[in-house]
């Protein structure tokens, strides 16, 4: 079946580091690809999607690149602020009938000043 | 223009006892997927609706059904609550469905708490 697989948490950084937080899929079809973040508290906001091969996805600052030849699409930042705090969570979305989203574990960033 | 709604926020409910759980989608969108996200299981699907009728559905038992509306609006329902039924309820609305141009829009979950 599908499946994401998010790197492991939790995740802390000064303000103004450099993020990485790798995720890798396993997909029948060709899936879209797509970032949440979830701040305390909160539902899932929509960060950045992708939805086929090199598309690059951006938004805030933010960035992932779906890279279907290692089936990953890993999210960076090239500055990260006390604001960006959060859970982060990567997920896929098969087409073809199957319209739902499979989620990774979650990755939670605790930025600190 | 209004997000997805859901209510109530927070409920706190007896083992034994049902619920019901209410989800307004964004105006215009015809997809309601729910999702429960807890702790050990991170969020799971549960089921999506689209014009009235279950499209999908997730590996849920039983006790959790749920319906939709000709106004989109959606309601799910767990019948004889577990104390394993603890968790957030989020709500996901999307034009069509989640194929990748429209995404989904999130609310902001209900909290139930089995006691």
């Amino acid at each position: 079946g599908d499946s994401v697989t998010q790197m492991e948490g939790p995740v802390t950084l000064s303000e103004e580091a450099f993020l990485t937080i790798n995720c890798t899929y396993t997909a029948t079809g060709y899936p879209s690809l797509f970032w949440y973040v979830q701040y305390p508290g909160e539902g899932l906001q929509l960060l950045l999607k992708a939805t086929k091969a090199d598309d690059k996805g951006s938004n805030k600052g933010f960035e992932a690149t779906y890279r279907k030849e290692t089936t990953s699409f890993h999210l960076e930042k090239g500055s990260v602020q006390v604001s960006d705090s959060a859970v982060y969570f990567c997920a896929l979305s098969v087409d073809f009938g199957n319209e739902k989203l499979t989620f990774g574990t979650g990755t939670r960033l605790t930025i600190i000043p | 223009k209004a997000g997805v709604t859901q209510t109530p926020r927070y409920l706190i409910k007896t083992r034994g006892q049902q619920v019901t759980l209410s989800c307004s989608p964004i105006s215009g969108h015809r997809s309601v997927s729910w999702y429960q996200q807890t702790p050990g299981q991170g969020l799971q699907f549960l089921f999506e609706y689209f014009s009235e009728t279950q499209r999908n559905k997730g590996n849920f038992p039983g006790r959790f059904s749920g319906r939709q509306f000709s106004n989109s609006r959606s309601e799910m329902n767990v019948s004889t609550l577990e104390l394993g039924d603890s968790a957030l309820y989020l709500c996901a609305s999307s034009l069509l469905g989640g194929q990748g141009n429209y995404g989904y829009t999130f609310g902001s979950g209900t909290r139930l708490t089995v006691v």
